[in-house]
């Protein structure tokens, strides 16, 4: 089956714009991670669904940052007014259930330059 | 404060050579620990995991990791390393206390290359 797809795969925007970033979990996935990766450096976590309900946004940086996932399914990451340092790549993790014994499967990634 | 060192953060082995790459944790009890690989292009991908039992644990490309409580690592080896295994290398760990999280706390990362 399908794995995790993200799209767009790169996007560049202007200081200022808002961006929208698209996450496909694999079918039947009740929990969703965002992570954030800067240029040399580990993943960070953002934020955690398990279906609809985000049970955890401590790590958004700020209140520009706003993920949903409303049908349980596919998930958007919106990032308004983006500055030079939203730059980072953004991965989508979808794992079975909510446990670690469920392994999280990652995204290929969105890559985020803001100009 | 939690968190995972990886002390190395660029290796270079020779094809056929064996590789340890190095992981430690700061946490106040055993978590459930991860090593991932990202290869350039690609989405990360497990390569094995410790949740309970025996510390040697056995992953997919012929990868290996001990868990060692007293020294709080959980190092990866690979007995003969091919081509293919260059890629960035990361250590992470789930904290089970965390709730309703399941998010997982990562290091830098090792990237790994390998010569002919």
């Amino acid at each position: 089956g399908a794995g995790v797809s993200q799209s767009p795969r790169y996007k560049v925007a202007k200081r200022g714009q808002d961006v929208a970033l698209r996450c496909d979990p694999i079918s039947g996935h009740v929990s969703l991670f965002w992570y954030q990766q800067a240029l040399g450096q580990g993943p960070e976590f953002l934020t955690y669904f398990q279906n609809e309900a985000q049970l955890d946004k401590s790590g958004l940086p700020s209140d520009r940052f706003f993920a949903e996932r409303p049908e349980g399914s596919v998930s958007t990451l919106k990032i308004q007014r983006t500055q030079q340092e939203d730059s980072a790549v953004y991965l989508c993790a979808s794992s079975l259930a909510g446990s670690y014994y469920y392994e999280q499967y990652f995204g290929p990634g969105t890559r985020l330059t803001v100009t | 404060a939690q968190s995972v060192t990886q002390p190395d953060i660029h290796i270079t082995v020779s094809e056929g050579a064996s590789l340890e790459l190095r992981c430690n944790y700061s946490y106040g009890a055993t978590p459930y620990l991860f090593w991932y690989v990202q290869s350039p292009g690609q989405g990360l991908q497990l390569l094995l995991k410790y949740f309970s039992g025996d510390t040697l644990v056995q992953g997919i490309k012929g990868f290996e990791a001990e868990f060692k409580r007293s020294q709080s690592s959980f190092n990866l080896r690979k007995p003969s390393v091919h081509w293919s295994d260059a890629a960035e290398y990361f250590c992470a760990f789930g904290d089970d206390n965390a709730g309703n999280n399941r998010k997982l706390i990562w290091g830098l990362g090792t990237s790994l290359a390998v010569n002919p």
